[in-house]
């Protein structure tokens, strides 16, 4: 099983709101990741966590606030957004950070009213 | 530093081949990959070749690699509506995945 599952599929959200994207995988994987994806472009890097650690945050703005309260999870907490956030979330997780094989989940599709 | 750079857009006949062309900066990258990307959903590992490989070989799909030019080609063998996508090549060096801007494959019948 290489399944990464994401929840919501969709979600439309105001700036003033508070929301929560989620991730899961049961694969053992030890390092999860956050992209973000504009439509047309291809995903840039937002934060990896090795071993329930955050090990990367690739200068992401603190309206994103990230979580992994264990192996198998990872949040993406939301809060004051910009309509220029809006754009597909992917996470990703891999055996190891250094690993090669590095699988996707099918993402959310963030709209900022 | 690090750049992957790759042809926006290729059309091809359904049946033909596709030649998806990649090219990339960095001679330390370790692995090489290629990620489909249907539309509205997440990327899917197609394939990957370690850069002591020049070749690899999956049923339709075919990956070369010239490591002197670092240059990495995807052929795609008797291409099908289904292969319509766009197509990311990618290093990986340090961890990091460093995608190039996505190449749409558009397959008529």
């Amino acid at each position: 099983d290489t399944e990464v599952t994401q929840t919501p599929k969709h979600l439309v959200m105001g700036m003033t709101n508070k929301k929560s994207l989620k991730c899961e995988q049961h694969m053992g994987h030890r390092a999860m990741y956050w992209y973000k994806q504009k439509a047309k472009k291809p995903p840039e890097l937002m934060f990896v966590y090795s071993y329930e650690k955050l090990s990367i945050n690739e200068s992401v703005p603190s309206r994103f606030s990230p979580e992994c309260p264990n192996s198998s999870l990872l949040n993406l907490h939301l809060h004051a957004l910009q309509p220029e956030d809006s754009a597909l979330y992917l996470c990703a997780s891999s055996q190891e950070w250094t690993s090669y094989e590095q699988y996707f989940g099918p993402g959310t599709r963030l709209t900022v009213t | 530093g690090e750049d992957v750079e790759q042809s926006l857009f290729l059309s091809v006949r359904e049946g033909d081949s596709s030649v998806i062309n990649c090219t990339y900066t960095d001679s330390s990258s370790t692995y090489l990959y290629w990620y489909k990307q249907e539309p509205g959903a997440g990327l899917q590992l197609l394939t990957y070749i370690f850069s002591n490989m020049d070749m690899k070989q999956d049923q339709r799909l075919t990956v070369l690699l010239n490591k002197k030019d670092k240059h990495l080609s995807l052929r795609i063998a008797d291409t099908q509506t289904g292969d319509s996508a766009i197509y990311f090549c990618a290093e990986k060096n340090t961890g990091k995945l460093i995608f190039g801007q996505g190449t749409t494959l558009q397959v008529k019948p």
